[in-house]
């Protein structure tokens, strides 16, 4: 069954801090790999996506890593601050397809303190 | 910042009624997706769009229902709204290009009583 799961649930970080949060899949095939931030009562929006060729991607201060042979992903966020306070979700698409099947993990719901 | 659009924002209704949730974008996107989100939950597709006239349900069964008379109109209905529709309902598009990147709308958060 292809899954995505994510860890932490949740985390509270002091603002300036850094921190990484994690997505473990099992989709197969694989096509690319997608980060969004999710604000509380909002819609998600993109931070990244990577296919399998890319190890590492950069948004300002989230950077996100792929390892396809391990199927592991990270977003590293550096220099916290209180906006970055929202939930993670790592999404995995397939090319199984002609649809391209999006996987979405529940997210990592991140809280920063200032 | 995406152009895609959502009404309403907030909505609170009694069991038995019929309700249309409006999305729209502006960047003339092919594909058109609904998804519904729960707390603490993935988002789940409940349907799609590849273009005008095409509708298909997604992966979690729904009693709504869609059209797609126009590309850049995408709209939701309940004929009868239950507590068990109380949730958060995420309309997306995409050019279907590349990585076929997803714009969200902002969500229509819907409380049946």
């Amino acid at each position: 069954k292809n899954q995505v799961e994510q860890s932490p649930q949740s985390l509270i970080i002091l603002e300036g801090k850094n921190c990484t949060l994690q997505c473990n899949y099992t989709v197969s095939p694989f096509s690319n790999l997608r980060w969004y931030k999710q604000d509380t009562g909002r819609g998600p929006v993109s931070l990244t996506i990577m296919t399998f060729s890319e190890n590492t991607k950069s948004n300002g201060r989230y950077t996100a890593t792929l390892d396809a042979d391990t199927k592991q992903s990270s977003l590293h966020i550096t220099a916290s601050q209180l906006s970055d306070s929202a939930s993670y979700i790592c999404v995995v698409s397939d090319r199984g397809s002609t649809l391209g099947r999006l996987y979405f993990g529940r997210g990592t719901q991140l809280t920063v303190w200032p | 910042e995406a152009d895609i659009y959502q009404t309403p924002r907030y909505l609170v209704i009694g069991t038995g009624k019929k309700i249309t949730l409006e999305c729209s974008q502006t960047m003339g996107h092919d594909k058109m997706y609904w998804y519904q989100q729960d707390p603490g939950m993935e988002l789940h597709l409940i349907h799609y769009s590849y273009g005008v006239n095409s509708t298909e349900k997604g992966d979690l069964s729904s009693e709504s229902t869609v059209s797609r008379i126009r590309t850049e109109h995408f709209p939701l209905t309940l004929e009868s709204a239950r507590p068990s529709h109380t949730s958060q309902y995420l309309c997306a598009s995409s050019d279907g290009r590349g990585t076929g990147e997803l714009f969200f709308g902002e969500g229509s958060r819907l409380t049946v009583l």
